[in-house]
């Protein structure tokens, strides 16, 4: 099977502007997270999606924002990018049961200037 | 909210030493632990899971992790390193027990280093 897939790989966006991520579970999976990787805070849950729904939300501003199709293919939102957005977002998928890992894609490295 | 602690920054080891990399975990009910590798300029490759059975869980690339409910702690393991095996390790936690949530939290990270 294919793996999570997350395009693009790198972004370098202007303070302001918006950014659409977008990611490819692996086929069969319903759930799709995302998480922020910075140096100085870590990994941090921004949001889960299965079946179309936002199930999970973490402690982002209304900044952040994302949606899932029909599909499972999953995409997240920054509007008005901060200089503090630059990070490396992954997106991780499983099957949607509690007792299954997540598998992650290789990440969108985002830099803002 | 659950959490995990990985107290040491960097671990250092000889290849063909045996590995360890610490983790703690606070939670409330029963935990759902999880270990994973990244690799520069990768996403997170899942090595192993804890959720309930054997305090020995087995996983990918030779690697187990112990889990000690009374230490509240599930230490990944690694009878000999290889120096591929140098990334940085992380030990996270469902942050919360409840079915329909994949939320993790993770801990800071160990920084693996194989000394060949």
């Amino acid at each position: 099977k294919a793996g999570v897939t997350q395009t693009p790989r790198y972004l370098i966006k202007t303070r302001g502007q918006q950014v659409t991520l977008s990611c490819s579970p692996i086929s069969g999976h319903r759930s799709v997270s995302w998480y922020q990787q910075t140096p100085g805070q870590g990994l941090q849950f921004l949001f889960e999606y299965f079946s179309e729904t936002q199930r999970n939300k973490g402690n982002f501003p209304g900044r952040f924002s994302g949606r899932q199709f029909s599909n499972s293919r999953s995409e997240m939102n920054v509007s008005t990018l901060e200089l503090g957005d630059s990070a490396l977002y992954l997106c991780a998928s499983s099957l949607g049961t509690r007792t299954y890992e997540q598998y992650f894609g290789p990440g969108t490295r985002l830099t803002v200037t | 909210a659950q959490s995990v602690a990985q107290p040491e920054d960097q671990v250092n080891v000889a290849e063909g030493n045996p590995l360890t990399v610490k983790c703690t975990y606070s939670v409330s009910g029963n935990p759902y632990l999880f270990w994973y590798v990244q690799y520069p300029n990768r996403g997170l490759q899942f090595l192993l899971k804890y959720i309930t059975g054997d305090n020995l869980v087995k996983g990918s690339y030779g690697f187990e992790a112990e889990f000690n409910k009374s230490q509240t702690s599930f230490h990944l393991k690694k009878p000999s390193a290889l120096v591929s095996d140098s990334a940085l390790y992380f030990c996270a936690v469902r942050d919360a027990p409840y079915y329909g949530n994949n939320r993790l939290a993770f801990g800071k990270g160990n920084q693996v280093v194989v000394i060949p």
